[in-house]
């Protein structure tokens, strides 16, 4: 089974519509966080959480949201989505070592129409 | 400006011929070093990474890195690449030099031809 699961793998939507994308992991990883991947910029972070008591914002937060529900749940929403919020989507845990090697969900592929 | 940098956006190789990707990094400090690869359809998968000691660090799949100091980089190298290894690599970086977060370069995308 996988460690870090992503929900849905694929979704089309439409301009204005509230989407989440969710994330949940086996590791009992502390930390996670919610990256976007568009071609030929590489991982940008959205958000990420230390704890279910911490959330911070990464670097391209805006339109945005998230929610951690547990330690192994964290989840990511788009209010109102927009045509330019398509792209990859991939969540990731670290066990908050100093090596902070993080570990990899298969990635949600969100269309917004 | 602190960063992650990868020269290369695509690189064509043939089978069994040898292969190097570059990674540079620019911090005050030497971060923990890491690469990545990402299969078509796929998540990203850790390769291998650095934190300190031996310069020269082997990973799964066959690759090896090298950590050089004096030119700040953090190169990707497999002699003999297969077909399997068509993919898009990724070099990170980590650690308290960059503040504990976690940065990616934009990625290399290699070609592997018969």
């Amino acid at each position: 089974d996988a460690d870090v699961t992503q929900t849905p793998r694929n979704r089309i939507t439409k301009t204005g519509k509230r989407i989440m994308l969710e994330c949940s992991q086996t590791k009992g990883h502390d930390r996670m966080y919610w990256y976007r991947q568009d071609p030929g910029l590489g991982l940008q972070l959205i958000y990420y959480s230390f704890d279910v008591k911490d959330i911070n914002k990464g670097e391209i937060s805006d339109g945005y949201s998230v929610s951690r529900q547990a330690q192994a749940k964290f989840s990511l929403s788009l209010e109102s989505a927009i045509p330019n919020q398509t792209a990859l989507y991939f969540c990731a845990t670290s066990d908050g070592q100093p090596y902070n090697e993080q570990f990899f969900g298969p990635g949600t592929r969100l269309t917004v129409l | 400006a602190q960063s992650v940098t990868q020269p290369d956006i695509h690189i064509t190789v043939s089978e069994g011929a040898s292969l190097e990707l570059r990674c540079n990094y620019s911090y005050g400090a030497t971060p923990y070093l890491f690469w990545y690869v990402q299969s078509p359809g796929q998540g990203l998968q850790l390769l291998l990474k650095y934190f300190s000691g031996d310069t020269l660090v082997q990973g799964i799949k066959g690759f090896e890195a090298e950590f050089k100091r004096s030119q700040s980089s953090f190169n990707l190298r497999k002699p003999s690449v297969h077909w399997s290894d068509a993919a898009e690599y990724f070099c990170a970086v980590g650690g308290p030099a960059t503040g504990n977060q976690f940065y990616f370069g934009t990625g290399t995308s290699l070609t592997v031809i018969p």
